[in-house]
């Protein structure tokens, strides 16, 4: 069984850029959830995809924007960066029945300079 | 709003003494609550998962409490090591909705 695996692991980007960060769900769930972690801060929501549709969305504006493909993989894709959106990009699974459990993925690093 | 608060904020502590992670929530109708451990720079690893229905659960040195109608949940660390310094987060899902909220954490520090 292979756990939840991101791409890539660090990224650096320039404001106004955009940005396509990925993540591979755990073998048998079929619920992605993407969270951004500032320096010294909690993980806040960003969206959930279950079934290839968005399943819930925290208060991130439009230009946070996802995919979940019918392999359940993901991807963010965030638009013209600002430098407030340097952080951890962390990834979670879980099976949309029972526990809900999620499984994360070591993150990928985001810089926007 | 679910809000989660963990207190204390950092802590540091010698080898082999006992310890209590505090988190509180404000809103008492969750699903379940989890907790985390997230080394510097790193991805969050499951620690234990608490239904609203049960009052603990236990993994070798640990032991997670949960007060539903008090809002408060306790990770206590037993024997603390070295290898334990981490961050510990706490997080909740609520009965509606899939996603979790998050505490800020708190840094422990185990001197040898």
């Amino acid at each position: 069984e292979t756990g939840v695996t991101q791409s890539p692991t660090h990224l650096i980007k320039t404001r106004g850029q955009q940005v396509t960060l990925r993540c591979s769900s755990q073998s048998g769930h079929n619920t992605v959830s993407w969270y951004q972690q500032a320096l010294g801060q909690g993980p806040q929501f960003i969206f959930q995809y279950y079934r290839e549709e968005e399943n819930g969305r925290g208060n991130f504006p439009p230009r946070f924007s996802g995919l979940q493909f019918p392999n359940y993989s993901s991807e963010l894709n965030v638009n013209a960066l600002e430098l407030d959106d340097s952080a951890l990009y962390l990834c979670a699974s879980s099976f949309a029945r029972g526990s809900y459990e999620q499984y994360f993925g070591p993150g990928t690093r985001l810089t926007v300079t | 709003k679910q809000e989660v608060t963990q207190i204390p904020a950092a802590l540091s502590v010698p080898e082999g003494e006992n310890l209590v992670l505090n988190c509180s929530f404000t809103d008492s109708a969750i699903y379940n609550l989890q907790w985390f451990r997230q080394d510097p720079g790193k991805g969050l690893t499951s620690l234990l998962l608490i239904q609203s229905s049960q009052r603990e659960q236990t993994s070798g040195r640990l032991n997670a409490s949960l007060d539903k109608s008090s809002g408060r949940s306790t990770l206590y660390i037993a024997a603390s090591q070295p290898g334990d310094s981490a961050t510990y987060l706490c997080a909740v899902r609520p009965v509606e909705g899939g996603q979790f909220y998050f505490g800020t954490g708190t840094s422990l520090t185990v001197i040898p």
